[in-house]
């Protein structure tokens, strides 16, 4: 099955500083690759996700790049800003679509003032 | 409006009994997910049901059981309940089985058991 490793798992970042989380998946057949916000006490919620057919997607503050070769997939925050705070989660998806999400272990991203 | 919803949100037992938590997702969608997500906040599928049948069972032991009356609602019914099976259930749906859609999770059932 597919393994995701995510990394750092704990992450201190300056207001205003760029924060990036890191994450490798094993199996090529992984052709989808969402990322999810967790606050705590809260559920894990959407923020950007990509597909195997591109290389990068922007949504305003929040990038993601994908490197299919090396398969590893990244997440880029700018301008961080204390409601940032929050645990992130990298997931990948196989093709087939039979299996749920597997997901990396998580970023807990604390945004210092 | 809510779009994934699970009751209880706390549960709290003893070991040994049974306990069931409910899902209903209003999306409309085909394919609904259990997630264990436990102390150390990993994620990890459970089960995926695409128009009421079960796809796959990671490795989860037989003492629970998803039980789907109808493509709304996927239950997870916990037998003979152990102190491991601490943890928060998160229930999701996503429109098809198709790898590229997104899973809306419901708000989390934190289970205790004594």
């Amino acid at each position: 099955g597919e393994n995701v490793e995510q990394h750092p798992s704990t992450l201190s970042v300056q207001e205003g500083d760029s924060a990036v989380i890191k994450c490798t998946y094993s199996d090529s057949a992984s052709n989808y690759f969402p990322w999810y916000k967790q606050e705590l006490g809260k559920r894990p919620q959407l923020i950007i996700d990509i597909r195997s057919n591109v290389g990068e997607k922007k949504d305003q503050r929040i990038a993601v790049t994908l490197n299919k070769t090396a398969k590893h997939f990244s997440l880029h925050i700018t301008e961080t800003q204390p409601e940032d705070s929050a645990v992130y989660f990298c997931a990948a998806k196989l093709s087939g679509g039979a299996d749920g999400l597997t997901f990396g272990k998580g970023t807990h991203l604390i945004i210092q003032p | 409006d809510t779009a994934v919803s699970q009751t209880p949100k706390y549960l709290v037992t003893q070991m040994g009994n049974d306990k069931s938590i409910k899902c209903e997702q209003n999306l409309g969608h085909d394919t609904m997910y259990w997630y264990k997500q436990d102390s150390k906040k990993f994620l990890k599928i459970m089960f995926s049901y695409n128009n009421k049948e079960l796809i796959i069972n990671e490795t989860v032991p037989n003492r629970f059981s998803p039980k789907s009356p109808d493509k709304a609602h996927l239950n997870l019914h916990i037998n003979s309940l152990e102190l491991g099976d601490s943890a928060v259930y998160f229930c999701a749906s996503s429109p098809q089985l198709a790898a590229y859609n997104e899973q809306f999770f419901g708000p989390g059932t934190r289970l205790t058991v004594l």
